[in-house]
């Protein structure tokens, strides 16, 4: 088992900034080259990936966020972090964040093998 | 981005039945194809991997198979802890899809 624990930060009002953090547990984050992961899952709706990073800071996002979404790492912590911005009552979701099964897998054949159990962030006024 | 549909979106069965939920990429993606289960409150759960792999710690009564566009995940003998929602997922390129869900009710 591998230990994941999202902040929870509960209620963001619109427009802000929606920060999550993820603590990693029994393991360090910079111990193999992981692409430690952000999704989410919206009220009525499937699971969406938002993005993954790696312990160098190699990061990569989905399209359709890319130009709100800020996904950074904190090896001395054994964190790494979510940043949305101008969020919308539609970022409403439970946000996970995960680990793959094996290391090096961002491109191709991502496994989400290791998960928190998930935060649920509200945006309303 | 490669669209994954699930079928049905929603079950209902017994214990003990078989349950078989598909999936359909948009496009052919080899065996890259991986299967979820969630429960309010609770970590998602890998199952299956590579459209066939068992997942370490899995019941057998899960199975899975197909590859190019069409998958299936099969549940043998339906248990009372499988009541959930499942998900397939594409890893065959960025950026990694879901399908819809499928609900197991009873």
């Amino acid at each position: 088992q591998l230990p994941l624990q999202e902040s929870s930060p509960g209620l963001v009002k619109p427009s802000e900034t929606l920060s999550l953090t993820c603590t990693v547990s029994g393991g360090s984050i910079f111990s193999s080259n992981y692409y430690w992961g952000w999704i989410r899952q919206s009220p009525g709706k499937g699971l969406e990936w938002i993005g993954s990073i790696d312990y160098r800071g190699s990061a990569y996002y989905t399209p359709s966020l890319r130009s709100r979404v800020n996904i950074s790492v904190d090896t001395s912590k054994n964190q790494f972090s979510l940043n949305l911005k101008s969020v919308t009552a539609a970022d409403t979701a439970v946000y996970y964040c995960a680990r793959p099964l094996t290391p090096n897998t961002v491109l191709r054949g991502v496994i989400w093998a290791f998960w928190g159990q998930g935060t649920l962030v509200s945006v309303s006024s | 981005d490669i669209q994954m549909t699930q079928s049905p979106s929603s079950l209902s069965a017994s214990e003990r039945d078989r349950v078989t939920i598909t999936c359909r990429a948009s496009q052919t993606i080899s065996t890259y194809v991986n299967w979820y289960q969630v429960k309010k409150g609770r970590a998602p759960k890998l199952l299956i991997y590579g459209a066939s792999s068992l997942h370490g710690g899995v019941p057998s009564r899960f199975s899975g198979s197909g590859s190019g566009t069409d998958f299936t995940l099969t549940i043998s003998s339906l248990q009372p802890e499988d009541f959930a929602t499942y998900y397939c997922q594409q890893s065959f390129s960025l950026p990694p899809t879901f399908g819809q869900g499928t609900t197991v009710e009873i």
